[in-house]
């Protein structure tokens, strides 16, 4: 039905970059989520946005509704911001598409 | 608050061998929702539920079954389990559909068959 390609794969920082994720999809969707997994395995919701952008702390999350793209920006990363980064797409009904995910590694 | 709960962290069944996967949430959510992650795949949902008593397929349901006689409770049942049910199983609710709410995640389960 949808795909979902997030890129890079994998993405290697130094601590202090600026960082950028980017997901697209294929067919128009209601909403965009952007995950984060923990290295222990936990998952938590940082964002869901429909339209525009959201920030919150040194994350940003936009969205292009035209372009079927959006992108997770993380200013002046940190080591502790090590994770993978899931994009994720809704529908009008249960229905929701996850990305494979992004591995960020934020050295010292 | 603890969200939602699952148990058990981590389980070895041998090939034809059944389980029950727990869930529980505390947040009065609707919504709840079982998916599986393999390795370099994305989430793919099981089944879900809209309230107590309605259930649906999502997916990848073949092999699994699921009840919800409870809004906290959304346990997920393994029958005659086989390889590649391997995997790591994560429940989730929320409080409306998912294109209107934030989705909230359990600690997931690290299930192996042998």
């Amino acid at each position: 039905k949808n795909e979902v390609e997030q890129s890079p794969q994998n993405l290697t920082a130094q601590e202090g970059e600026f960082i950028t994720i980017n997901c697209s999809y294929s067919v128009g969707i209601s909403a965009l989520h952007w995950l984060q997994q923990h290295p222990g395995g936990g998952i938590v919701s940082l964002f869901m946005l429909s339209s525009g952008k959201k920030k919150h702390g040194r994350l940003i999350a936009t969205i292009n509704i035209q372009e079927k793209h959006s992108s997770l920006h993380i200013t002046a990363s940190h080591p502790r911001d090590s994770a993978v980064y899931i994009c994720a797409v809704g529908y009008n009904n249960n229905d929701m598409r996850f990305g494979a995910g992004t591995r960020l590694t934020v050295k010292p | 608050n603890a969200g939602v709960t699952q148990t058990p962290k981590f389980r070895i069944l041998k090939i034809g061998q059944s389980m029950t996967l727990q869930c529980t949430q505390d947040m009065n959510h609707n919504y709840m929702y079982w998916y599986r992650q393999d390795p370099g795949m994305g989430l793919k949902l099981i089944y879900y539920s809209v309230g107590a008593g309605i259930t649906d397929k999502g997916e990848v349901p073949n092999g699994y079954n699921v009840s919800r006689s409870t809004t906290e409770d959304f346990p997920l049942r393994l029958e005659l389990a086989a390889p590649s049910q391997t995997s790591v199983y994560f429940c989730a609710s929320s409080y409306r559909q998912p294109d209107n709410s934030p989705l909230h995640f359990g600690n997931g389960t690290r299930l192996t068959v042998t």
